[in-house]
Protein backbone atom coordinates (compact mmCIF):
# COMPACT_ATOMS: atom_id res chain seq x y z
CA UNK A 1 0.00 0.00 0.00
CA UNK A 2 2.15 2.97 -1.57
CA UNK A 3 0.48 6.16 0.04
CA UNK A 4 3.28 8.33 -0.86
CA UNK A 5 4.90 7.77 -5.16
CA UNK A 6 8.02 8.80 -6.41
CA UNK A 7 7.69 7.22 -9.69
CA UNK A 8 11.20 8.65 -11.58
CA UNK A 9 14.21 6.28 -9.47
CA UNK A 10 17.03 8.68 -10.70
CA UNK A 11 17.37 12.25 -12.44
CA UNK A 12 20.76 13.91 -13.75
CA UNK A 13 20.95 17.31 -14.25
CA UNK A 14 23.82 19.69 -15.42
CA UNK A 15 25.24 21.73 -13.02
CA UNK A 16 23.58 25.47 -12.36
CA UNK A 17 20.22 24.21 -14.19
CA UNK A 18 17.53 23.60 -12.26
CA UNK A 19 16.60 19.92 -10.51
CA UNK A 20 12.25 19.38 -10.64
CA UNK A 21 11.91 16.22 -8.28
CA UNK A 22 8.53 14.79 -8.78
CA UNK A 23 5.91 13.14 -5.80
CA UNK A 24 2.52 11.75 -5.49
CA UNK A 25 0.26 10.93 -2.60
CA UNK A 26 -2.85 9.30 -2.12
CA UNK A 27 -4.10 9.43 1.17
CA UNK A 28 -5.92 13.37 1.42
CA UNK A 29 -5.97 13.00 5.09
CA UNK A 30 -2.09 13.85 4.79
CA UNK A 31 -1.50 17.26 6.22
CA UNK A 32 2.19 17.79 6.27
CA UNK A 33 4.92 17.41 3.61
CA UNK A 34 8.39 16.97 3.43
CA UNK A 35 11.53 16.49 1.76
CA UNK A 36 14.53 14.70 2.80
CA UNK A 37 17.93 14.07 1.09
CA UNK A 38 20.43 11.07 1.43
CA UNK A 39 24.25 10.47 1.36
CA UNK A 40 25.25 6.98 1.24
CA UNK A 41 26.27 5.74 5.06
CA UNK A 42 23.85 8.35 6.58
CA UNK A 43 20.68 8.63 7.37
CA UNK A 44 18.66 11.24 5.98
CA UNK A 45 18.30 14.39 6.57
CA UNK A 46 15.37 16.91 6.94
CA UNK A 47 15.66 19.47 3.62
CA UNK A 48 12.23 21.49 3.43
CA UNK A 49 8.50 20.96 4.41
CA UNK A 50 5.13 22.27 3.60
CA UNK A 51 1.98 22.20 5.39
CA UNK A 52 -1.41 21.59 3.64
CA UNK A 53 -2.45 25.29 3.77
CA UNK A 54 0.24 26.50 1.85
CA UNK A 55 0.85 26.00 -2.18
CA UNK A 56 4.45 27.23 -2.00
CA UNK A 57 7.65 27.57 0.30
CA UNK A 58 10.59 28.42 -0.40
CA UNK A 59 14.02 28.22 1.60
CA UNK A 60 17.37 29.64 -0.39
CA UNK A 61 17.82 27.05 -3.38
CA UNK A 62 14.65 24.82 -2.67
CA UNK A 63 11.44 25.33 -3.25
CA UNK A 64 8.57 22.76 -2.21
CA UNK A 65 5.65 23.24 -4.34
CA UNK A 66 2.00 21.33 -3.28
CA UNK A 67 -0.90 20.97 -5.88
CA UNK A 68 -3.32 19.51 -3.25
CA UNK A 69 -6.26 18.64 -5.57
CA UNK A 70 -3.58 16.61 -7.94
CA UNK A 71 -2.39 15.31 -4.73
CA UNK A 72 1.01 16.37 -6.17
CA UNK A 73 4.17 17.98 -4.71
CA UNK A 74 7.29 18.69 -6.03
CA UNK A 75 10.82 19.80 -5.25
CA UNK A 76 13.01 22.07 -7.60
CA UNK A 77 16.65 23.19 -6.38
CA UNK A 78 18.27 26.25 -8.39
CA UNK A 79 20.94 26.55 -9.28
CA UNK A 80 21.96 22.58 -8.79
CA UNK A 81 24.99 22.13 -7.11
CA UNK A 82 27.57 19.02 -7.74
CA UNK A 83 27.12 19.03 -3.47
CA UNK A 84 23.36 18.52 -4.58
CA UNK A 85 23.62 14.66 -5.42
CA UNK A 86 21.77 12.53 -3.45
CA UNK A 87 18.85 10.14 -2.56
CA UNK A 88 15.70 12.59 -2.10
CA UNK A 89 12.66 11.15 0.03
CA UNK A 90 9.76 13.03 -0.06
CA UNK A 91 7.44 12.11 2.66
CA UNK A 92 3.46 13.01 4.31
CA UNK A 93 2.18 12.77 7.48
CA UNK A 94 -1.52 13.45 9.23
CA UNK A 95 -1.31 16.33 11.67
CA UNK A 96 -1.05 13.82 14.21
CA UNK A 97 2.92 13.52 13.11
CA UNK A 98 2.40 9.97 14.82
CA UNK A 99 3.29 8.24 11.32
CA UNK A 100 5.39 9.60 8.48
CA UNK A 101 5.16 7.82 4.61
CA UNK A 102 8.15 7.90 2.36
CA UNK A 103 8.19 7.59 -0.77
CA UNK A 104 10.90 5.07 -2.48
CA UNK A 105 13.03 8.18 -3.33
CA UNK A 106 14.95 9.58 -6.55
CA UNK A 107 18.47 9.82 -7.04
CA UNK A 108 19.81 12.46 -8.25
CA UNK A 109 23.22 13.30 -10.21
CA UNK A 110 24.20 16.85 -10.48
CA UNK A 111 26.69 16.70 -13.25
CA UNK A 112 29.77 19.39 -13.15
CA UNK B 1 24.58 18.77 21.27
CA UNK B 2 25.28 14.45 19.97
CA UNK B 3 23.24 13.59 17.56
CA UNK B 4 21.01 10.30 17.45
CA UNK B 5 23.66 7.31 17.35
CA UNK B 6 22.73 4.03 16.64
CA UNK B 7 23.91 0.41 17.47
CA UNK B 8 25.54 -1.95 15.87
CA UNK B 9 26.30 -0.93 12.68
CA UNK B 10 26.08 -4.40 10.64
CA UNK B 11 24.24 -7.36 12.35
CA UNK B 12 23.93 -10.67 10.59
CA UNK B 13 21.31 -13.39 11.87
CA UNK B 14 20.11 -16.41 10.28
CA UNK B 15 16.04 -17.05 10.02
CA UNK B 16 14.54 -17.73 13.51
CA UNK B 17 16.62 -15.93 15.29
CA UNK B 18 16.19 -12.65 17.35
CA UNK B 19 17.93 -9.79 17.17
CA UNK B 20 17.65 -6.18 19.57
CA UNK B 21 19.04 -2.82 17.79
CA UNK B 22 19.56 0.44 20.10
CA UNK B 23 19.21 3.81 19.47
CA UNK B 24 20.15 7.06 21.56
CA UNK B 25 18.15 9.86 21.03
CA UNK B 26 19.25 13.43 20.65
CA UNK B 27 19.46 15.23 23.45
CA UNK B 28 16.35 16.47 24.71
CA UNK B 29 14.13 14.97 22.33
CA UNK B 30 11.32 12.74 23.96
CA UNK B 31 10.18 10.88 20.56
CA UNK B 32 11.94 8.15 18.58
CA UNK B 33 10.70 6.61 15.87
CA UNK B 34 11.93 3.76 14.02
CA UNK B 35 12.08 2.37 10.03
CA UNK B 36 12.61 0.01 8.18
CA UNK B 37 14.43 0.68 4.41
CA UNK B 38 14.90 -2.39 2.23
CA UNK B 39 17.17 -2.02 -0.79
CA UNK B 40 15.89 0.39 -3.30
CA UNK B 41 13.27 1.08 -1.08
CA UNK B 42 12.41 4.37 1.11
CA UNK B 43 12.27 4.23 4.65
CA UNK B 44 8.79 2.23 6.20
CA UNK B 45 7.62 3.25 9.16
CA UNK B 46 7.97 0.44 11.72
CA UNK B 47 6.33 2.42 15.09
CA UNK B 48 7.13 5.98 17.18
CA UNK B 49 7.31 6.24 20.70
CA UNK B 50 6.55 8.97 22.84
CA UNK B 51 7.45 9.54 26.72
CA UNK B 52 8.05 5.54 26.93
CA UNK B 53 4.96 4.61 25.02
CA UNK B 54 3.74 3.17 21.95
CA UNK B 55 2.60 6.39 19.77
CA UNK B 56 1.70 4.72 16.59
CA UNK B 57 2.36 1.77 14.37
CA UNK B 58 2.84 1.17 11.18
CA UNK B 59 2.12 -2.37 8.77
CA UNK B 60 4.21 -4.80 10.89
CA UNK B 61 3.83 -7.59 12.56
CA UNK B 62 3.28 -7.88 16.24
CA UNK B 63 7.24 -9.82 16.19
CA UNK B 64 8.33 -6.30 15.84
CA UNK B 65 8.18 -4.20 19.00
CA UNK B 66 9.64 -1.65 20.80
CA UNK B 67 11.26 -0.09 24.17
CA UNK B 68 11.52 3.82 24.83
CA UNK B 69 13.72 4.06 28.14
CA UNK B 70 13.21 6.63 30.71
CA UNK B 71 16.41 8.67 28.96
CA UNK B 72 14.40 8.30 25.79
CA UNK B 73 16.98 5.95 24.37
CA UNK B 74 15.19 2.75 22.93
CA UNK B 75 15.16 -0.55 21.06
CA UNK B 76 13.62 -2.64 18.41
CA UNK B 77 13.45 -5.73 18.57
CA UNK B 78 12.47 -8.27 16.14
CA UNK B 79 11.55 -11.73 16.99
CA UNK B 80 11.50 -15.04 15.02
CA UNK B 81 13.88 -13.47 11.94
CA UNK B 82 12.70 -14.01 8.35
CA UNK B 83 14.69 -13.39 5.37
CA UNK B 84 12.54 -10.42 4.12
CA UNK B 85 13.48 -8.60 7.46
CA UNK B 86 17.26 -7.57 6.29
CA UNK B 87 17.03 -4.04 5.39
CA UNK B 88 18.52 -1.16 7.05
CA UNK B 89 17.04 0.10 10.24
CA UNK B 90 16.97 4.19 11.23
CA UNK B 91 15.44 5.47 13.81
CA UNK B 92 14.64 9.21 14.37
CA UNK B 93 14.28 11.30 17.28
CA UNK B 94 12.48 14.46 17.82
CA UNK B 95 10.73 16.78 20.58
CA UNK B 96 6.59 16.48 20.14
CA UNK B 97 5.11 19.47 21.25
CA UNK B 98 1.59 19.28 18.84
CA UNK B 99 2.98 20.77 16.14
CA UNK B 100 5.55 19.15 13.99
CA UNK B 101 9.28 19.21 15.05
CA UNK B 102 12.25 17.69 12.34
CA UNK B 103 13.04 14.21 13.27
CA UNK B 104 16.53 13.35 13.27
CA UNK B 105 17.74 10.13 11.49
CA UNK B 106 20.85 8.58 12.98
CA UNK B 107 22.63 6.30 10.26
CA UNK B 108 20.99 2.91 10.81
CA UNK B 109 22.05 -0.61 11.33
CA UNK B 110 22.51 -2.83 8.65
CA UNK B 111 20.76 -5.96 9.40
CA UNK B 112 21.32 -9.23 7.61
CA UNK B 113 19.06 -12.39 7.76
CA UNK B 114 20.51 -15.42 6.32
Amino acid sequence: DQQVKQNSPSLSVQEGRISILNCDYTNSMFDYFLWYKKYPAEGPTFLISISSIKDKNEDGRFTVFLNKSAKHLSLHIVPSQPGDSAVYFCAASDRNFNKFYFGSGTKLNVKP
Amino acid sequence: ETGVTQSPTHLIKTRGQQVTLRCSSQSGHNTVSWYQQALGQGPQFIFQYYREEENGRGNFPPRFSGLQFPNYSSELNVNALELDDSALYLCASSFTSGAYNEQFFGPGTRLTVL
